[in-house]
């Protein structure tokens, strides 16, 4: 089993609040993602990092952002919630080999009111 | 820009039919993965296929990858109600910038009627 972590599991909030997402792995991955899939849909990847210091956008535009200071850690702010924000997020992990398999944390269902 | 589709969307089974998806690039792919969605839960890891032609089994999950690299299935035999979600493939961001990018398809969703 991945060790692939998120918290929170479910968020709440209201309109303009400043939410932080966590996505922590144990497997020393270097390359990390994060994708927004609402349910039923298909994946979206909105960021992703290839290490340390190293963070890209992904192919759907997203206000959130991301920061690589630690390899096993690579949370994603949103500054001011929207309801149009509520979604899945899910973060994921792989070697830095290409193409190589992601494991996905359980994701973080946001519901912004 | 490169796409990666998949058909069916949906398809509902009686428990012990057989099931398929297809999966299909607008560009060649150097290898091609599957991934398994439970309702409610995160996309898993099943298989990745590399060489032209290549044809994989995981009990009674048959996994094809097309002459040509541009297509893929899954095929499930006898299916049982354990086999509910929605099967993604993923194929790499054809772009050399983009190499280490994932692309994947939009899904089909699986329901076994028991």
């Amino acid at each position: 089993e991945a060790d692939i972590y998120q918290t929170p599991r479910y968020l709440v909030i209201g309109t303009g609040k400043k939410i932080t997402l966590e996505c922590s792995q144990t497997m020393g991955h270097d390359k990390m993602y994060w994708y927004q899939q609402d349910p039923g849909m298909e994946l979206h990847l909105i960021h992703y990092s290839y290490g340390v210091n190293s963070t890209e956008k992904g192919d759907l535009s997203s206000e959130s952002t991301v920061s690589r200071i630690r390899t096993e850690h690579f949370p994603l702010t949103l500054e001011s919630a929207r309801p149009s924000h509520t979604s899945q997020y899910l973060c994921a992990s792989s070697e830095i080999t290409s193409f190589r398999e992601q494991y996905f944390g359980p994701g973080t269902r946001l519901t912004v009111t | 820009g490169q796409q990666v589709m998949q058909i069916p969307q949906y398809q509902h089974v009686q428990e012990g039919e057989d099931f398929t998806t297809y999966c299909n690039s607008s560009t060649t792919l150097s290898n091609i993965q599957w991934y398994k969605q439970r309702p409610g839960g995160h996309p898993v890891f099943l298989i990745q296929l590399v060489k032209s032609g290549e044809v994989k089994k995981q009990k009674r999950l048959t996994f094809q990858f097309g002459e040509a690299k541009k297509n893929s299935s899954l095929h499930i035999t006898a299916t049982q109600t354990t086999d509910v979600g929605t099967y993604f493939c993923a194929g790499p961001n054809a772009m050399k910038t983009s190499y280490d990018k994932v692309i994947f398809g939009p899904g089909t969703s699986l329901s076994v009627i028991p």
